[in-house]
């Protein structure tokens, strides 16, 4: 069965970087578009952006260009996400989801989530 | 960006009670929208898919159904396993936005 299992909560400080990891297994990584969609506390949801695991290529959401890179290891089935320059509204819940196929932008499976704080 | 808005912002309902949802898309969306669950501490759960597309595994209960900028998500007969918080999302044009959700609670 498909799963996406991230890595754990983070606290880091306001200037830091964070990168999130997500595990995918049960289908073939290179497939299908990876997406990953943050939600603050209480709040909705917010896609960043997709990496295509096949060949690295990627589409970002203008309010993240220049602080956040997707990137993917396809010998681990294992994508990625960093953010830098950290704010405290950066504190959120990260999820990796999995596009239906190929960049459509609409998620099937998603990772549990990966709370990261922000906080002095 | 497209936004997309939902109504009502909460429901109240009972078990057994049928439950409609709406979503607003600003321009049109054709066909392409999909709806969420989520429940508390969890992540959202792919429900309907391409406006009226039922995905795999979930109970013929939930429906969707409308076109352009007009859409609905109905839960024939409400289980209490589907007090929750549901999305909608459109995937016609990046970036795909959601809606702000509706939540459903126990009347």
């Amino acid at each position: 069965q498909v799963q996406l299992v991230q890595s754990g909560a983070e606290v880091k400080k306001p200037g830091a970087s964070v990168k999130v990891s997500c595990k995918a297994s049960g289908y073939t990584f290179t497939g299908n578009y990876m997406h990953w969609v943050r939600q603050a506390p209480g709040q909705g949801l917010e896609w960043m952006g997709w990496i295509n695991p096949n060949n690295g290529g990627t589409n970002y959401v203008q309010k993240f260009q220049g602080r956040v890179t997707m990137t993917r290891d396809t010998s681990i089935s294992t994508a990625y996400m960093e953010l830098s320059r950290l704010r405290s509204d950066d504190t959120a819940v990260y999820y990796c989801a999995r596009d239906l196929s190929t960049s459509t932008s609409c998620y099937d499976y998603w990772g549990q989530g990966t709370l990261v704080t922000v906080s002095s | 960006d497209i936004q997309m808005t939902q109504s009502p912002s909460t429901l109240s309902a009972s078990v057994g009670d049928r439950v409609t949802i709406t979503c607003r898309a600003s321009q049109s969306i054709s066909s392409w929208l999909a709806w969420y669950q989520q429940k508390p501490g969890k992540a959202p759960k792919l429900l309907i898919y391409y406006a009226s597309s039922l995905e795999s595994g979930v109970p013929s209960r939930f429906s969707g159904s409308g076109s352009g900028t007009e859409f609905t998500l109905t839960i024939s007969s409400l289980q209490p396993d589907d007090f929750a918080i549901y999305y909608c999302q459109q995937y016609n044009t990046y970036p795909g936005t959601f809606g702000q959700g509706t939540k459903v609670e126990i009347k």
